[in-house]
């Protein structure tokens, strides 16, 4: 079974340009997250989504970032304008549907590494 | 608001060691607990995942332990080997599958 897949794997910026990450899940599942890692810090969920419906977005900043999941498989998250504090590795996981969520794992890409200078 | 910590930050141990990883969170109401594995420049490895109705997990060499009255886990890797080093993290799930991440502790098995 093939994992979720992320491009790029790197990606430097200068401030105030703009930036776009794309995720392929797990074929098949429903549940697609965007993670924000700072370095030293645990995963931060910036949002996440329910086929091509956002669950919860509550902590992603949308006044640079914006995320979409067309047809609900791929999806891009981007950053327009990036600031110094977006330098972190951005993770795309999925999960499928659970009928108990107690038991549901999520699986997560090799992530992409943004450095904004 | 949940938050995670876990003790400690870092940690290196001899080849063959016996080892505890420790993670605390405030809010109790949770669906599981889970730990992942995060190697250099690679996505996360889930480990293991305990539901809130259980009390430990346990896969070769490790063995998790779930204690949410106290708000407590911990993550034993018996017979540690330098194919460990890596960093653990621990995350709790709270309601529509929101995983909320502590700090991590990055271990070094040395030879």
């Amino acid at each position: 079974e093939a994992g979720v897949a992320q491009s790029p794997r790197y990606k430097i910026i200068e401030k105030r340009q703009s930036v776009a990450f794309w995720c392929n899940p797990i074929s098949g599942h429903a549940t697609l997250y965007w993670y924000q890692q700072i370095l030293g810090q645990g995963p931060k969920l910036l949002i996440q989504f329910q086929n091509n419906g956002v669950v919860d977005d509550s902590q992603l900043p949308k006044d640079r970032f914006s995320a979409e999941r067309l047809k609900g498989v791929d999806s891009t998250l981007k950053i327009q304008p990036a600031k110094l504090e977006d330098s972190a590795v951005y993770l795309c996981a999925s999960s499928p549907v659970a009928a108990n969520l107690a038991k549901n794992i999520q699986y997560f890409g090799a992530g992409t590494r943004l450095s904004v200078l | 608001k949940q938050e995670v910590t876990q003790i400690p930050a870092a940690l290196s141990v001899p080849e063959g060691e016996n080892l505890v990883l420790n993670c605390s969170f405030t809010d109790s109401a949770i669906y599981n607990l889970q730990w992942f594995r995060q190697d250099p420049g690679k996505g996360l490895t889930s480990l293991l995942l305990i539901q809130s109705s259980q009390r430990e997990q346990t896969s070769g060499r490790l063995n998790a332990s779930l204690d949410k009255s106290s708000g407590r886990s911990t993550l034993y890797i018996a017979a540690s080997q330098p194919g460990d080093s890596a960093t653990y993290l621990c995350a709790v799930m709270r309601g529509a599958n929101n995983l909320f991440f502590g700090t991590g502790t990055r271990l070094t098995v040395i030879p």
